[in-house]
C-alpha cells in the first residue's frame, strides 16, 4: 500500500512568486485535504476535495487554490506569495465525503520558504 | 467560533513517570476528535478517533478519553521513543481543527 507522498519536499520562493506543491493520496482514498503549519505550531485546514470538487476551506484568502484529478492526486497552488506564507505545507488523505471523512493520513510535507 | 486549546505547551518527563495530556475544545458540531503523533521533519501520525463523551481507546501505553468539552491523552510509564508532539484535532463536518500541541520529552 503506498502512502501519501508530497513534492517537492523544500523550495525557496521570492515574494510575489506563484508556487505549486503536489500530492498523490494514499491508495483507495477518495479525498484530500491541505494545511499549513508554521513553525511551533499546529496545522491550520486550507481546503479538502472530494472527487474534484471543493467541499470545505478554512480561513485562508482566495490567492489559495487547490486542484484534485480523476485519480485522486491533488495540487495546491498559493499565487502572490508573501513573506508569512512560508511554512510547512501537509496533504492528507483519507476515505469518505464530508461529514463521513475518517482519519486523516498525512504525507512528509513540502516546506516552503518564501524570501 | 471553533477552538482547540492543548495544554501544556511542553513536558519533560523521566522514563517510567505517567502525566496526562489536555485537550479542550469548543465546537460547534463534533464530529470527532482526533489524536495524532508528529515526530520532527515529519507529518502527523494518527493514533485515534473518539467521536463521543465516555469513549475511551487505547494503545500501547497511550489512552485517549473524550469528555463533552475535553479529551485527555493519559501516557502510561513513557519510554525515551515516547517523545514527539502529540496534535490533537475536532473535525466539524468538512473541517478540521488543530491545536498547538503538547511536545513530549521523556529522558530515560
Amino acid at each position: 500500500e503506498t502512502g501519501v507522498t508530497q513534492s517537492p519536499t523544500h523550495l525557496i520562493k521570492t515574494r510575489g512568486q506563484q508556487v505549486t506543491l503536489r500530492c498523490s493520496s494514499q491508495s483507495g482514498h477518495n479525498t484530500v485535504s491541505w494545511y499549513q503549519q508554521a513553525l511551533g505550531q499546529g496545522p491550520q485546514f486550507i481546503f479538502q476535495y472530494y472527487r474534484e470538487e471543493e467541499n470545505g476551506r478554512g480561513n485562508f484568502p482566495p490567492r489559495f487554490s487547490g486542484l484534485q484529478f480523476p485519480n485522486y492526486s491533488s495540487e495546491l497552488n498559493v499565487n502572490a506569495l508573501e513573506l508569512d506564507d512560508s511554512a510547512l505545507y501537509l496533504c492528507a488523505s483519507s476515505l469518505g465525503q464530508g461529514v463521513n471523512t475518517g482519519e486523516l493520513f498525512f504525507g512528509e510535507g513540502s516546506r516552503l520558504t518564501v524570501l | 467560533e471553533d477552538q482547540v486549546t492543548q495544554s501544556p505547551e511542553a513536558l519533560r518527563l523521566q522514563e517510567g513517570e505517567s502525566s496526562s495530556l489536555n485537550c479542550s475544545y469548543t465546537v460547534s458540531g463534533l464530529r470527532g476528535l482526533f489524536w495524532y503523533r508528529q515526530d520532527p521533519g515529519k507529518g502527523p501520525e494518527f493514533l485515534f478517533t473518539l467521536y463521543s463523551a465516555g469513549e475511551e481507546k487505547e494503545k500501547e501505553r497511550l489512552k485517549a478519553t473524550l469528555t463533552k468539552k475535553e479529551s485527555f491523552l493519559h501516557i502510561t510509564a513513557p519510554k525515551p521513543e515516547d517523545s514527539a508532539t502529540y496534535l490533537c484535532a475536532v473535525r466539524n463536518f468538512n473541517k478540521f481543527y488543530f491545536g498547538s500541541g503538547t511536545k513530549l520529552n521523556v529522558k530515560p
